[in-house]
């Protein structure tokens, strides 16, 4: 069975760029979640997904940060416009259920100059 | 509220040596523990887990945790480690809406 995928797995950018972040859950995976893990801490939630459905979005910066999951399977995470302090990784994670296990993916770690 | 310390940021240890990572939760309902680890440049992997039951919690790759509620701890511990097991390793507890808060996460060094 695959894992969680995310792409791209390293992104370079200057600020002020915009930049994606893309997830593939774990088929069947009905929950998705979208951390924000910065260098030497935890992760901290970001949003949670249940199907296409926002339902947990209260730590997520609007006005620069913006998720989708469209048709309730693959999501986007967006940056528009990048600041030095979003250097960071950001981790996707899925579960089958929303009191399931969740499972993670490797990351994508963004560095903005 | 609930929240999680782990004591130490880093742990230095020989090869073969016994190890324990502390862990330390705050929460005003009941809780569900766990431990993940995360190896360079990957995702988190479960560990172990503490829903209910016994307290003493077994886990993959030779590893245990044991629940103690009056002192609010869920320290996780090896017998033996090797050089495999360095990674960083991080504590978390779940609130009844699977909304993991992680602690900020123990570097394990295993020495030759």
């Amino acid at each position: 069975e695959a894992g969680v995928v995310q792409s791209p797995r390293y992104k370079i950018i200057e600020k002020k760029q915009p930049v994606a972040f893309w997830c593939n859950p774990i088929s069947g995976h009905n929950t998705l979640y979208w951390y924000l893990q910065n260098l030497g801490q935890g992760p901290e939630l970001l949003i949670r997904y249940e199907n296409e459905e926002a339902v947990d979005d209260s730590q997520l910066p609007k006005d620069r940060f913006s998720a989708e999951r469209l048709k309730g399977v693959d999501s986007t995470l967006k940056i528009q416009p990048a600041e030095l302090g979003d250097s960071a990784v950001y981790l996707c994670a899925s579960s089958q259920t929303q009191l399931g296990e969740q499972y993670f993916g490797p990351g994508t770690r963004l560095t903005v100059t | 509220a609930q929240s999680v310390t782990q004591l130490d940021s880093q742990v230095p240890v020989f090869e073969e040596a016994p190890v324990e990572l502390r862990c330390n939760y705050s929460s005003s309902v009941s809780v569900y523990l766990f431990w993940y680890v995360q190896y360079p440049n990957q995702g988190l992997q479960l560990l172990l887990k503490y829903l209910s039951g016994s307290t003493l919690v077994k886990g993959i790759n030779g590893f245990e945790a044991e629940f103690n509620k009056s002192q609010t701890s869920f320290h996780l511990r090896k017998p033996s480690v090797h050089i495999s097991d360095t990674a960083e390793y991080f504590c978390a507890v779940r609130n009844a809406g699977n909304m993991l808060t992680f602690g900020g996460g123990t570097r394990l060094m295993v020495k030759p």
